[in-house]
């Protein structure tokens, strides 16, 4: 059974980078060309597609974020992970990363999720 | 951009009703539609996919049908662990993914 897994601070300071890491366990992150992605959901309120990667590291951002995300995959390690920088009280959010199978278009598989604050 | 409208935002009904969620796209989608619940405290989950395609090991109450800009969300007989909120998701302007507002259900 495939399994994501966040980790990361909890908390992070304004104008810092929020760093997120989703470990992949289960199956390999690289098997068929899976993408992987970041979707968060503010306190409270709905979801919000951050960005995805696929295995061979192409990358696609929410235009919204897209001056300041990166999001890179680590095979070796099974993991991919999430820098957001310049962070301010509005990037407080439940982090999600999530998996989406290569010519189908919604997410299968999702961590459990992290809270991020962002607070001085 | 394309913007999704989900109505309503909460729904209180009670067990074995019929619930239906609807989803309103700005512009023609076709059917690049999906519908998640999200329990409290819990990750989404996928329950159908395409606008009409019932993900594998969902509970055959759950259905969706629409295309173009029109989208509807059924529950044929609500259950307790349905309570949750309920959102559609858009893909038709790739690589962007949207979602909707959501929807939570409660049980009367």
């Amino acid at each position: 059974q495939l399994q994501l897994q966040e980790s990361g601070p909890r908390l992070v300071q304004p104008s810092e980078t929020l760093s997120l890491t989703c470990t992949v366990s289960g199956g390999s992150i690289g098997y068929r060309n899976y993408y992987w992605g970041w979707i968060r959901q503010p306190p409270g309120k709905g979801l919000e597609w951050i960005g995805s990667i696929s295995y061979g590291g192409n990358t696609y951002y929410n235009p919204s974020f897209k001056s300041r995300v990166t999001i890179s995959v680590d095979p070796s390690k099974n993991q991919f992970s999430l820098r957001l920088k310049s962070v301010t009280a509005a990037d407080t959010a439940v982090y999600y990363c999530a998996r989406r199978k290569p010519y189908l278009y919604h997410f299968d598989y999702w961590g459990q999720g992290t809270r991020v604050t962002v607070s001085s | 951009d394309i913007q999704m409208t989900q109505s309503p935002s909460s729904l209180s009904a009670s067990v074995g009703d019929r619930v239906t969620i609807t989803c309103q796209a700005s512009q023609d989608i076709t059917n690049y539609l999906n519908w998640y619940q999200q329990k409290p405290g819990k990750a989404p989950k996928l329950l159908i996919f395409d606008a009409s395609n019932l993900e594998t090991g969902v509970p055959s109450r759950f259905s969706g049908s629409g295309s173009g800009t029109y989208f509807t969300f059924t529950i044929s007989s609500l259950q307790p662990e349905d309570i949750g909120t309920y959102y559609c998701q858009q893909y038709d302007n790739l690589p962007m993914f949207t979602f909707g507002q959501g929807t939570k259900v409660e049980i009367k």
